[in-house]
């Protein structure tokens, strides 16, 4: 089956610690995302890659590094500078190449992350 | 102004009611719409895309005013398995494919 997989599901983090959550795509999808959420806002972007070795800041990257060696794989860090990192972590990816134009997103399952 | 604005609810109604959900956006650039469905706990799935002469999908009907910078979303006869956090989106109106998400209108649909 074709589609996005992150992991953990959840994810314990004691404070001053970087925690990295994964995220991999078998959708051949050139462009990633990754968003937070935090409970009844909206979706967030911290990071963007639109092919591989190349990736950009969304509007919250402060704390946060990212990298995009593998086409398929789009892993975020969290690091220790993050001031409030407890939420629902979501990456997404989008088909650019091979068809018409598309800007829809699809996610996977999510990853929450507990800072105690 | 946030850039996506919605109705949070929550939107409490019956099974079989119809009901209308909202959103503006502010970016006049942007070109693309969606809605997307979101259960508790869950990820986005996309619910439709939104296009310029009005889409329907089954009992959803969706529709943009490009020039009131408006996008509704209406669900007839609504079952118990309707009730989610619909989330308005559309593109920033670059090509690096950036959507904005709005917070979400919390629907409930009651026995």
């Amino acid at each position: 089956d074709g589609g996005i997989t992150q992991s953990p599901k959840y994810l314990f983090r004691k404070e001053g610690q970087n925690v990295t959550l994964s995220c991999e795509q078998n959708l051949n999808h050139d462009a990633m995302y990754w968003y937070r959420q935090d409970p009844g806002q909206g979706l967030r972007l911290i990071y963007y890659s639109q092919i591989v070795n190349d990736f950009q800041k969304g509007d919250i990257a402060e704390g946060y590094s990212v990298s995009r060696e593998k086409k398929e794989s789009f892993p975020l860090t969290v690091t220790s500078a993050q001031k409030n990192p407890t939420a629902f972590y979501l990456c997404a990816s989008r088909r650019t190449s091979g068809g018409s134009y598309t800007d829809t997103q699809y996610f996977g399952p999510g990853t929450r992350l507990t800072v105690l | 102004r946030k850039e996506v604005e919605q109705d949070p609810g929550p939107f409490n109604v019956p099974e079989g009611a119809t009901v209308a959900f909202n959103c503006t956006y502010s970016n006049s650039a942007s070109q693309s719409f969606f809605w997307y469905r979101q259960d508790c706990r869950k990820e986005p799935k996309l619910l439709m895309s939104v296009y310029s002469s009005g889409n329907e999908d089954g009992r959803f009907t969706a529709q943009l005013n490009r020039a009131s910078q408006y996008i509704s979303l209406l669900i007839r006869d609504s079952k118990l398995s309707d009730s989610a956090t619909y989330l308005c989106v559309v593109n920033s109106g670059s090509n690096t494919g950036k959507l904005i998400f709005g917070q979400g209108t919390t629907l409930q649909v009651k026995p």
